[in-house]
This record gives structure tokens, C-alpha cells and sequence, in this order.
């Protein structure tokens, strides 16, 4: 079974400090997604990363896969308060024929107070 | 429509009932996914389907749960004579098509079926 472990559990953090969500896994992932989740909506995909070592960067938002394809961060600069929500990443399944199949971790609640 | 749509977006019923859920995915989307969703929490898979084929149906949690796509569209997840426990977010997903690594896997989400068993 693969598992996605994700820290912190809750953020509450001052506009404009900066942050970082960890994602880590003993499995290897042919590739991760970041999404984000407001209150009553879906998950909304961030970025897909998809190479060991990649880096993609969305504006203040930076997004790293880790070598091994096991890990990953998302860290934020400046935070603002309309960055608050559900932060949560989601392997694909590496190997086998169920690519399909997404695991997510248990999600970062983050909460930028003005 | 332009995005992935649910209904009922509520459901409440009463334990031992029948439910149905339904999904429409993005008009083109291979791939449809269902899954469950406790507040504050990730995604929790059930299953998925390319085109009307079954891939994956290992994270249903038992065989009151089942799913199909009779057409290669629209999908059903229903759940027979409910348990309490099964109340939570059910959500559904699409994508162009379920790869290995790329883009194509990409989910897009519907609002969800809040389901309560009471």
C-alpha cells in the first residue's frame, strides 16, 4: 500500500511569512500533483511534477519532486491571506497498469491571517 | 458543461436505504474517478474507469459499494442498505485519460455528494 505523508497537519501563519509543506513517502511515484481546496469546492490541481530533482515554480508557489520521485515540498513566499485553504498532494501510481489511481496525503490546512 | 458535475449535491437517507450517486464528466475525458472525501482530509480512492472498463476498483470499501459506466460517460457509484459510516463526501473526478506520468492524468473535480445516513 502506498502511503503519502503529509506535515504539517495545520499552518496558521502571519501575511507575508513564507512556508513549506512537506509530502514524503517510502514508495516511489511515477509523478505528484500539488491541489488546493477551498471550503465547499473540489481539489483544484496546482502543478504536476513529474521528473526526480524537477522544480516548477507558479508565482509565489515552488514545487519540488524529490530525486528518488518518493518526496516532495511545496513552499510559499509572502503569503497571502486569499492562500488559505486545503493544501494536498497526490502520487500516481508507479508500476503495474493502475495509473489512474491517485494517493493522496491527509492534507495541510493553512490559514494566513491578514 | 464546461466542468464536472454531481448530483444530488445532498443526499440524506435513512441507514439500510439504497443511494445512488451520480457523475458527469468533462465532455472528452477518458478516465472518471470516484472518491471519498472526510472534512479536512485528502481524497480517499474507490475506483476508476477508462471508457466503460472497470480499471481499478480496489479501494471500495466493500461490496455494498459498486460502480458503473455503462456508456462511457456518465457514471453511478451506488451503496447498498447504507451504514452510518458510509456518511461522508463522495467526489468524483475526470481526466483526459489515466497515463503513467504526464499530464493527461490530470483530475479535474466535481462539487461532491454530501451523503448522511442517519
Amino acid at each position: 500500500t502506498q502511503l503519502l505523508e503529509q506535515s504539517p497537519q495545520f499552518l496558521s501563519i502571519q501575511e507575508g511569512e513564507n512556508l513549506t509543506v512537506y509530502c514524503n513517502s517510502s514508495s516511489v511515484f511515477s509523478s505528484l500533483q500539488w491541489y488546493r481546496q477551498e471550503p465547499g469546492e473540489g481539489p483544484v490541481l496546482l502543478v504536476t511534477v513529474v521528473t526526480g530533482g524537477e522544480v516548477k515554480k507558479l508565482k509565489r508557489l515552488t514545487f519540488q519532486f524529490g530525486d528518488a520521485r518518493k518526496d516532495s515540498s511545496l513552499h510559499i513566499t509572502a503569503a497571502q491571506p486569499g492562500d488559505t485553504g486545503l493544501y494536498l498532494c497526490a502520487g500516481a501510481n508507479a508500476g503495474g497498469t493502475s495509473y489512474g489511481k491517485l494517493t493522496f496525503g491527509q492534507g495541510t490546512i493553512l490559514t494566513v491571517h491578514p | 458543461g464546461a466542468g464536472v458535475s454531481q448530483s444530488p449535491r445532498y443526499k440524506v437517507t435513512k441507514r439500510g436505504q439504497d443511494v445512488a450517486l451520480r457523475c458527469d464528466p468533462i465532455s472528452g475525458h477518458v478516465s472518471l474517478y470516484w472518491y471519498r472525501q472526510a472534512l479536512g482530509q485528502g481524497p480517499e480512492f474507490l475506483t476508476y474507469f477508462n471508457y466503460e472498463a472497470q480499471q481499478d476498483k480496489s479501494g471500495l470499501p466493500n461490496d455494498r459499494f459498486s460502480a458503473e459506466r455503462p456508456e462511457g460517460s456518465i457514471s453511478t457509484l451506488t451503496i447498498q442498505r447504507t451504514e452510518q459510516r458510509d456518511s461522508a463526501m463522495y467526489r468524483c473526478a475526470s481526466s483526459l485519460e489515466a497515463e503513467q506520468t504526464g499530464v493527461r492524468n490530470e483530475q479535474f473535480f466535481g462539487p461532491g455528494t454530501r451523503l448522511t445516513v442517519l
